[in-house]
């Protein structure tokens, strides 16, 4: 079946240091990718949304500048946060789809901690 | 706006038990409803979906039927196993929309 990998799935980092996540489709074309925070206990949230080369369409109260995403081809998409803070600790996850209506398949998550 | 109520867990069940996770739905329209599951550690898998009302969607061994009149889409499964421990996600999404909304997810697990 269809297979998202998200890299990386783990990382602990200082306060003020800006964190890349990548997410990749590995055997299909994603033409939409999408972004998700998840809190403990908490259902997933979603930062945003993107489409392959154009911008990324935040959801109300998602900041820009803060979570920068990119998607620059049909089979990646990297979500960075600037200048992490303790309070952008969680667990991230990418999701994909292709054309046709096709369901989303999600990546493993990225758990980020900031110290 | 959509919004998805799932039952608040966790739960936790003996190995063969019957299992019940409620979930209702509030939705302009008539969305698509899915479960996923998330294995420890892991991202979520879509584990079945339902895309009109009546419909009845399955995989290996859990059920869950589309009810309009009710906005419900409860998942079942007659007899659990410990494999079957995990979070268990009820989300919806409206017609030419592919943003998912999520429950709050339920934790289940099975003990030997």
């Amino acid at each position: 079946g269809a297979v998202v990998s998200q890299h990386p799935s783990r990382v602990i980092c200082k306060s003020g240091t800006s964190v890349k996540i990548e997410c990749r489709s590995l055997d299909f074309q994603a033409t939409t990718m999408f972004w998700y925070r998840q809190f403990p206990k908490k259902s997933l949230m979603l930062m945003a949304t993107s489409n392959e080369g154009s911008k990324a369409t935040y959801e109300q109260g998602v900041e820009k500048d803060k979570f920068l995403i990119n998607h620059a081809s049909l089979t990646l998409s990297t979500l960075t946060v600037t200048s992490a803070h303790p309070e952008d600790s969680s667990f991230y996850i990418c999701s994909a789809s292709g054309t046709g209506g096709q369901p989303q398949h999600f990546g493993d998550g990225t758990r980020l901690s900031i110290l | 706006g959509n919004s998805v109520t799932q039952m608040e867990g966790p739960v936790t069940l003996s190995e063969e038990a019957f299992l019940t996770i409620n979930c209702t739905y509030t939705a302009t329209g008539y969305p698509s409803l899915f479960w996923y599951v998330q294995y420890p550690g892991e991202g979520l898998q879509l584990l079945l979906k339902a895309t009109k009302a009546d419909d009845k969607g399955s995989n290996k061994g859990f059920e869950a039927t589309y009810r309009k009149e009710t906005t419900s889409f409860h998942l079942e499964k007659g007899s659990v196993q410990v494999s079957d421990s995990a979070v268990y996600f009820c989300a919806l999404s409206s017609r030419g929309n592919e943003k998912l909304t999520f429950g709050t997810g339920t934790r289940l697990t099975i003990i030997p």
